[in-house]
């Protein structure tokens, strides 16, 4: 699995937008970005993931540039409850594959 | 609430110590996997089964820990004679299926050995 580049720490503003890169420049072909979030004294909780394009659901957006080298974590309003460490994560293939973790990103939402 | 359960919550256990986990994961779910983390790291993989079948076993899986899956429901993980450095949190998760994309993560069994 190609390795991820995350920014340790991060602040947000309550209400703005949180907007989380990540660096993957060795990604191959069929690998997958998916980002995973940890609230404090859970377990991982799954965001969201694609291959190329921009995909949005409920949680969040994700952005991918066209060479797939790096990708955009967008969550559009911040709330308090969205304070978590986030993993970017490159696999390679769709799903039955272990999840290899970085350190990933410390989010906090500040009111 | 994933729907997937991990027991005990918290262990407390002296060196040299056994200790098992269980994980129960979603029904219908016939894929689980077995992660540990270690304080400001991010969960590390352990091993994981398809049914009852363990597939894979990560470097880190010494001898002295041990996985079952016995009937392809829960599971338990096992650690013989425990040592300071065994002390992390155990994250269970499951999944569907292969194609499933999406882990599905217990809260986790945190144990610490003193």
């Amino acid at each position: 699995d190609a390795k991820t580049t995350q920014p340790p720490s991060m602040d947000c503003a309550e209400g703005r937008a949180a907007n989380l890169p990540c660096n993957h420049s060795t990604i191959s072909g069929n690998e997958y970005v998916y980002w995973y979030r940890q609230i404090h004294s859970q377990g991982p909780q799954y965001i969201i993931h694609g291959l190329k394009n921009n995909e949005t659901n409920e949680m969040a957006s994700l952005i991918i540039t066209e060479d797939r080298k790096s990708s955009t974590l967008i969550l559009p309003h911040a709330t308090l409850r969205d304070t978590a460490v986030y993993y970017c994560i490159v696999r390679w293939n769709s799903g039955n594959t272990p999840l290899v973790f970085g350190k990933g990103t410390r989010l906090s939402v500040i009111a | 609430d994933t729907g997937v359960s991990q027991d005990p919550r918290h262990k407390i256990t002296k060196r040299g110590q056994n200790v098992t986990f269980r994980c129960d994961p979603i029904s219908e779910h016939n894929r689980l996997y077995w992660y540990r983390q270690t304080l400001g790291q991010g969960p590390e993989f352990l091993t994981y089964f398809q049914n009852e079948a363990q597939l894979e076993k990560s470097r880190l899986l010494s001898d002295r820990f041990s996985a079952e899956r016995p009937k392809g429901s829960f599971s338990t993980l096992e650690i013989q004679r425990t040592e300071q450095g065994d002390s992390a949190m155990y994250l269970c998760a499951s999944t569907l299926g292969p194609l499933s994309y999406e882990q599905y993560f217990g809260p986790g069994t945190r144990l610490t050995v003193t």
